[in-house]
């Protein structure tokens, strides 16, 4: 069945460092990924997305690329900031529009 | 654009009442809304998609005599939680499809803190 795997956190960096969060999945066909941000107390935010092999989503300074090959949709930001700290979610959409979720990594930036 | 918003944003009742919470798209028309719950430190469970004019669609597990769906029109759907008891304490988060370009696309409400005492 489709699953996602993001790598367990808390992932804790000093502030300017560089950031990679990493997230795998299992699909059938072609599936479109997603990553999701929660800053404390929140809902969901969409972050960035890719829908086909080799996109790259980007926002806020973060950015995403959609490998098939390696079926990897890793999340980068080259200098983070106190205010990333937040749970990072990577997702993919069903067929049904359904999203399959990760279990979620909370990123802490210390000043 | 694409903005979802929820209300209440919190909530605290006694154990044994019922509690609506409302999830409206505020600048574009969902044809599917899905609820979720989330518990501390924890992924999202889906518990149900609602389409428009139609019956929710329950996951497996999730009562659907206890958590009422309407999707009344494209803009509004209420999660209603029945005779709540302290178990049913949760985040609570609906989200939107957006549809056309974006029909992979949900949008998320900021979530309803349910407490029961």
């Amino acid at each position: 069945g489709n699953s996602v795997t993001q790598m367990e956190g808390p992932v804790t960096l000093s502030e300017e460092a560089f950031l990679t969060i990493n997230c795998t999945y299992t699909a059938t066909g072609y599936p479109s990924l997603f990553w999701y941000v929660q800053y404390p107390g929140e809902g969901l935010q969409l972050l960035l997305k890719a829908t086909k092999a080799d996109d790259k989503g980007s926002n806020k300074g973060f950015e995403a690329t959609y490998r098939k090959e390696t079926t990897s949709f890793h999340l980068e930001k080259g200098s983070v900031q106190v205010s990333d700290s937040a749970v990072y979610f990577c997702a993919l959409s069903h067929s049904n529009y359904q999203l399959i979720w990760g279990a979620g990594t909370k990123l802490i930036i210390k000043p | 654009g694409a903005v979802v918003s929820q209300h209440p944003s919190w909530v605290i009742c006694k154990s044994g009442t019922s509690v609506k919470i409302e999830c409206r798209s505020l600048d574009f028309q969902a044809t599917t809304m899905f609820w979720y719950r989330q518990f501390p430190k924890q992924s999202l469970m889906l518990m149900a998609t609602s389409n428009e004019g139609s019956k929710a669609t329950y996951e497996q597990g999730v009562e659907k005599d206890k958590f009422l769906i309407n999707h009344a029109s494209l803009t509004l759907s209420t999660l209603t939680v029945t005779s709540a008891h302290p178990e049913d304490s949760s985040f609570y988060i609906c989200s939107a499809r957006v549809g056309g370009s974006e029909a992979d696309t949900q949008y998320f409400g900021p979530g309803t803190r349910l407490t029961v005492l």
